[in-house]
């Protein structure tokens, strides 16, 4: 069964805080994304990687980085976390090639006091 | 890049009727458009996609349709119950690369007794 992991469900971080969220699958997939959820604006993409070590942008990447050192981890970084970036974040993972489908994790609800 | 428009962005329908979500996309080499459903609290879940070269997709209670010229898809819901409450979202494949999709803002459906 396709697993995705997150770190925390629920973080609570104060503004200027270094934050770390984690996702781990355990599937193989050579694709790893980040996405922020929040209402009314759906599914925003903010970085991805494709293989180990590399990296694209998304739609919103500022204010974030991000790390892959290992095929099953994909780490999202919060330098100096503000409260607009209070949301759910979620990862997800595919396969590489032709297959689209997206296999997503539980979700981290992250708030920036 | 590719912009996704969902409409509408909350449907309210009686047990029993049909539930239809539609979608509209920028990418005209956009070739595969899934959607997903996403329970309270839950994570996003694929429950249909298909691809540009097949107009219509059905899996029992669920359809979608794609107009490739319109550059517009459909999910079409019937015998709605109300397990069926949830927010769907649609997606467009980015020819971009990387195997990524844009996904719609969501559509908040609620089925009543």
């Amino acid at each position: 069964d396709v697993k995705v992991t997150q770190s925390s469900r629920y973080l609570v971080k104060r503004t200027g805080e270094k934050v770390f969220l984690e996702c781990v699958q355990d599937m193989d997939h050579e694709n790893m994304f980040w996405y922020r959820q929040d209402p009314g604006l759906g599914l925003r993409l903010i970085y991805f990687s494709y293989d180990v070590k590399m990296k694209e942008k998304g739609d919103i990447p500022e204010g974030y980085s991000v790390s892959r050192e290992k095929k099953e981890r994909f780490s999202l970084i919060l330098e100096s976390a503000s409260t607009n970036q209070t949301s759910m974040y979620l990862c997800a993972s595919s396969l590489a090639g032709g297959t689209y489908e997206q296999y997503f994790g539980p979700g981290t609800r992250l708030t920036v006091t | 890049g590719e912009n996704v428009e969902q409409h509408p962005s909350t449907l309210s329908v009686q047990e029993g009727d049909s539930a239809v979500i539609k979608c509209t996309y920028s990418d005209s080499a956009s070739n595969y458009f899934p959607w997903y459903k996403q329970e309270l609290g839950k994570r996003p879940q694929l429950i249909i996609d298909i691809r540009s070269n097949v107009g219509e997709k059905k899996d029992q209670r669920i359809a979608v349709t794609l107009n490739k010229t319109a550059k517009h898809f459909s999910l079409h819901i019937t015998e709605t119950q109300p397990e069926d409450s949830a927010v769907y979202f649609c997606a467009a494949s980015f020819t971009g690369g990387g195997n990524k999709l844009t996904f719609g803002t969501g559509t908040q459906l609620k089925v009543e007794l």
